[in-house]
């Protein structure tokens, strides 16, 4: 299958400050990104769509100010949590589609814990 | 919009015996269903998938049959071994780059 890489696997921040976690297909051209977060033993839930050169679809419930999304090539986008606070630490998870649109591949995950 | 239920939420088997999991599906429209192994601490990974145009598909240990007129599709793991322990997600969606439902998850536990 596909390969994508999310980057860093594991982030530890402060309140306030903002982290970056990239989302790398390595294998092919990423038509369509989606993020998404996991609590404990729990299922994922999506936060945002994104299509390269396009803006980020958000789900409702999801500040686009506080989750910033940038999908500005084929192969990366970023989540960018701003302003973080510890109710923000989670498992993030980013997935890639192609352009034929079926198989959807999913990175490692990030754990981000904000202290 | 599309909604998926998974059951069992839990599942314990015995090593060597077959593990099933089943999924619900709420719109007909749906046509592609993947699932998805995930371990601790790791992101889900695609194990099988199956179109609305197939009924069974198959690949070694794992097969997923697909009943589209009671919308509900299930993923049969045999000869099951430890390794095979994981939380299991099924999915549904009706057209391409539109995003994945998931299911709930099947937290599989194969016991040595």
């Amino acid at each position: 299958g596909a390969v994508v890489s999310q980057h860093p696997s594991r982030v530890i921040c402060k309140s306030g400050t903002s982290v970056k976690i990239e989302c790398r297909s390595l294998d092919f051209q990423a038509t369509t990104m989606f993020w998404y977060r996991q609590f404990p033993k729990k299922s994922l839930m999506l936060m945002a769509t994104s299509n390269e050169g396009s803006k980020a679809t958000y789900e409702q419930g999801v500040e686009k100010d506080k989750f910033l999304i940038n999908h500005a090539s084929l192969t990366l986008s970023t989540l960018t949590v701003t302003s973080a606070h510890p109710e923000d630490s989670s498992f993030y998870i980013c997935s890639a589609s192609d352009l034929l649109g079926y198989e959807q591949y999913f990175g490692p995950g990030t754990r981000l814990t904000v202290t | 919009g599309e909604n998926v239920e998974q059951h069992p939420s839990t599942l314990s088997v015995q090593e060597g015996d077959s593990a099933v999991i089943k999924c619900t599906y709420s719109d007909s429209a749906s046509n592609y269903f993947p699932w998805y192994k995930q371990e601790l601490g790791k992101g889900p990974q695609l194990i099988i998938d199956i179109r609305s145009n197939v009924g069974e598909k198959k690949d070694q240990r794992i097969a997923v049959t697909l009943n589209k007129t009671a919308k509900h599709f299930s993923l049969h793991i045999t000869e099951t071994q430890p390794e095979d322990s994981a939380v299991y997600f099924c999915a549904g969606r009706n057209s391409g780059n539109t995003p994945l439902v998931f299911g709930k998850g099947t937290r599989l536990s194969v016991i040595a």
